[in-house]
């Protein structure tokens, strides 16, 4: 059974960069698209971005030019990165790992359990 | 602000069926699969239809999903205590070149 594990700080203030990897466990990271969801509170999912294991990326263009995905193959993890961040950016924030039969048939089959972020000096 | 618009609740009594509407375009739903999501309060989203109509595996067949055209529906029958969730629609986006979700709708089981 495949398990993600979102870990990083729960804390970041304005304007830093937040930093966060998600581990996989049992099973492996490699010949998989990877993706980052957040979730503002009492708000809905937005997608951030995808990367596949050879660092081949997909990010929202509304978060693009802040955004910095990768991947650790070695290690099973993946990563994201969000700088300039302000207080809307403060969400939960999920991985999930993407099953897609075509290019752009993504679903996400497995989740994290997801971590909150929030932004605040 | 999302491409994809779903209604904000729907309610009904226990046993009785639901179908929630998503909205969308040529860009998304039009020329893309529609998959489906459940989120159950505090919980992390699961899968709940892919490619459409597909349920994956462990999934009630109470659930099943279906598209026309710019639109798709969630169905749920014998609605019942534990569907109470939020339930988002997703597909990708050709034009924003990027995967979209719905707006969420909440549902009630009265």
């Amino acid at each position: 059974q495949v398990q993600l594990q979102e870990s990083g700080p729960g804390l970041v203030k304005p304007s830093e960069t937040l930093s966060l990897t998600c581990t996989v466990s049992g099973g492996s990271i490699s010949s998989y698209y990877w993706s980052w969801i957040r979730q503002p509170a009492g708000k809905g999912l937005e997608w951030i971005g995808r990367i596949y294991t050879s660092g081949s990326t997909n990010y929202n263009p509304s978060l693009k030019s802040r955004v910095t995905m990768s991947v650790d193959t070695s290690k099973n993890q993946f990563s994201l990165k969000l700088s300039s961040v302000t207080a809307a950016d403060t969400a939960v924030y999920y991985c999930a790992r993407v099953r897609a039969a075509a290019a752009t048939w993504d679903y996400f089959d497995y989740w994290g359990q997801g971590t909150l972020v929030t932004v605040s000096s | 602000q999302s491409v994809l618009t779903q209604p904000p609740s729907v309610s009904e009594a226990p046993r009785q069926r639901v179908t929630i509407s998503c909205s969308g375009s040529s860009s998304n739903i039009g020329n893309n699969a529609v998959n489906w999501y459940q989120q159950l309060p505090g919980k992390a989203p699961k899968l709940l239809i892919y490619y459409d109509d597909l349920l994956p595996s462990g999934v009630s067949d109470r659930f099943s999903g279906s598209k026309s055209g710019t639109s798709a529906s969630l169905a749920i029958s014998g609605l019942q205590s534990e569907d109470e969730a939020d339930y988002y629609c997703a597909a990708w986006d050709d034009s924003l070149n990027g995967y979209v979700f719905g707006t969420g709708t909440k549902v009630t089981v009265l």
